[in-house]
C-alpha cells in the first residue's frame, strides 16, 4: 500500500535558518504529492505540490522538488520566520485511490 | 467561497453517548474526506465519497462509526455509541477533480469523557 515517510520532529531553528525537512514515499505508479501545512487550533492548508517526476512545488519561499529516483520529496525554505512555525505534513494522492496519505507530520519551531 | 465548513468546533459528550458531526464541502465539489487526528496514530483516512457514494470505507474503526452524504452539500460521521478512545480532532476536506488538492475544514475537537 501506500505510504510516506517524515523525519520526526520537533525542529526548532532561529529565524533566518535554513530549513529542510525530509520526506519519502512508497506507492504504486505515479502519484502527486503534496506538503500541508497546519497552524495551531487549525485544519490543513496546501503549502505546495508537484503532479509529476522533476516537477518543483514552491510557495511562500517554500520548495520541493519531486525525485522520483529517490522516492523523495523534501521540502526547503531557505529563510525561516517565526511565522513559520507549524505542523508540516507530507502526503501522496495516486490515480488509483484519489485519496490523500499523509505522513505522521513534523513540528517545525522557529525562535526569534 | 467560505470553504469546507464543519460544526460543531468542539464537542464535549459522555461515554456512550450519540455524537454527530457535520460537514457542508466547497459548492461544485464532488469528493468528500473524513480524516481523524490523533497524536498517536497521525491523520488517517476514515471514509470518502465520489459524486455523494461511499468510495472507500476501509478506514472506519468499527461498525459504531458510519458516515452519510445525502447530497452533494451536507455529510455527517455519527459515532454511536462513544467511547473514550474515538477522542480526537476530525476533519472534513473537499476537492475537485481527479487529482487536484484537497481542502480542509477546520475540525472537529472531539471529547468523549
Amino acid at each position: 500500500g501506500n505510504s510516506v515517510t517524515q523525519m520526526e520532529g520537533p525542529v526548532t531553528l532561529s529565524e533566518e535558518a535554513f530549513l529542510t525537512i525530509n520526506c519519502t514515499y512508497t506507492a504504486t505508479g505515479y502519484p502527486s504529492l503534496f506538503w500541508y501545512v497546519q497552524y495551531p487550533g487549525e485544519g490543513l492548508q496546501l503549502l505546495l505540490k508537484a503532479t509529476k517526476a522533476d516537477d518543483k512545488g514552491s510557495n511562500k519561499g517554500f520548495e520541493a522538488t519531486y525525485r522520483k529516483e529517490t522516492t523523495s520529496f523534501h521540502l526547503e525554505k531557505g529563510s525561516v520566520q517565526v511565522s513559520d512555525s507549524a505542523v508540516y505534513f507530507c502526503a501522496l494522492m495516486d490515480t488509483g485511490r484519489r485519496a490523500l496519505t499523509f505522513g505522521s507530520g513534523t513540528r517545525l519551531q522557529v525562535q526569534p | 467561497d467560505a470553504g469546507v465548513i464543519q460544526s460543531p468546533r468542539h464537542e464535549v459528550t459522555e461515554m456512550g453517548q450519540e455524537v454527530t458531526l457535520r460537514c457542508k464541502p466547497i459548492s461544485g465539489h464532488n469528493s468528500l474526506f473524513w480524516y481523524r487526528q490523533t497524536m498517536m496514530r497521525g491523520l488517517e483516512l476514515l471514509i470518502y465519497f465520489n459524486n455523494n457514494v461511499p468510495i472507500d470505507d476501509s478506514g472506519m474503526p468499527e461498525d459504531r462509526f458510519s458516515a452519510k452524504m445525502p447530497n452533494a452539500s451536507f455529510s455527517t460521521l455519527k459515532i454511536q455509541p462513544s467511547e473514550p478512545r474515538d477522542s480526537a480532532v476530525y476533519f472534513c476536506a473537499s476537492k475537485q477533480g481527479a487529482v487536484t488538492e484537497a481542502f480542509f475544514g477546520q475540525g472537529t475537537r472531539l471529547t468523549v469523557v
